[in-house]
């Protein structure tokens, strides 16, 4: 069985400021991984996916996450937090299997402070 | 290049009603993969489809249902609503894997708003 557990639900940055947002894993074997932002009233967007040796994956708008096997965690960040960023973000698992379902995490609401 | 697409985009149904959602792949994709998301939580896996038959499903009793056609849309059906059953429904589309079957990644819709009284 697989599962995502993401740290603060809610998070609030200045803009031009750090932005970590938290995922862990835990996957009986080696799993694929995803970020999607929903922004309000819309569908899921993927920002990016790790399903490679490249621990550090890059993906839109600037966002990278860092795959690290031994913490089974795979952080998103962004160096400059713009307002356009405010969004619900959603780090998923699935494992390497024919099905291939996405088993998501609660989310994190990203609030961009001016 | 059109993306997935969903109808509709809202309704509202009483309880014990039945309901059907549709869902368009996005063009060449051949996996459909459903989702229901509460209100403040993250998606839950439904059922996904590939080549029309069922290829795989999450914790969701039998009412709910579904089909895939051979264009690759997809259809879920909810019979019985319950009021629990009030959620964005969404749907994902995959592109076809080099060696057969689908990639991993999963493109999704607009999603569906149900309101059920």
């Amino acid at each position: 069985a697989q599962s995502v557990t993401q740290l603060g639900s809610h998070v609030s940055v200045s803009e031009g400021a750090l932005v970590l947002l938290r995922c862990n894993y835990s996957s009986s074997v080696p799993p694929y991984l995803f970020w999607y932002v929903q922004y309000p009233n819309q569908g899921l967007q993927l920002l990016l996916k790790y399903t490679s040796a490249a621990t550090l994956v890059k993906g839109i708008n600037g966002f990278e996450a860092e795959f690290k096997k031994s913490e089974t965690s795979f952080h998103l960040t962004k160096p400059s937090a713009h307002m356009s960023d405010a969004a619900e973000y959603f780090c998923a698992v699935s494992a390497r299997g024919s099905a291939r379902q996405l088993t998501f995490g609660s989310g994190t609401q990203l609030t961009v402070l001016p | 290049e059109t993306g997935v697409t969903q109808s509709p985009t809202h309704l509202i149904k009483t309880r014990g009603q039945q309901v059907t959602l549709r869902c368009s792949s996005q063009s060449g994709h051949n996996t459909v993969s459903w989702y229901q998301q509460a209100l403040g939580q993250g998606p839950q896996f439904i059922f996904q489809y590939y080549r029309e038959e069922e290829n795989g499903r999450g914790n969701f009793p039998p009412r709910f249902s579904g089909l895939q056609f051979p264009n690759y849309s997809s259809e879920l059906n909810v019979n019985a609503l319950e009021l629990d059953d009030s959620a964005l429904y969404l749907c994902a589309s995959s592109p076809p894997g080099l060696a057969g079957g689908s990639t991993d990644t999963q493109y999704f819709g607009p999603g569906t708003r149900l309101t059920v009284l």
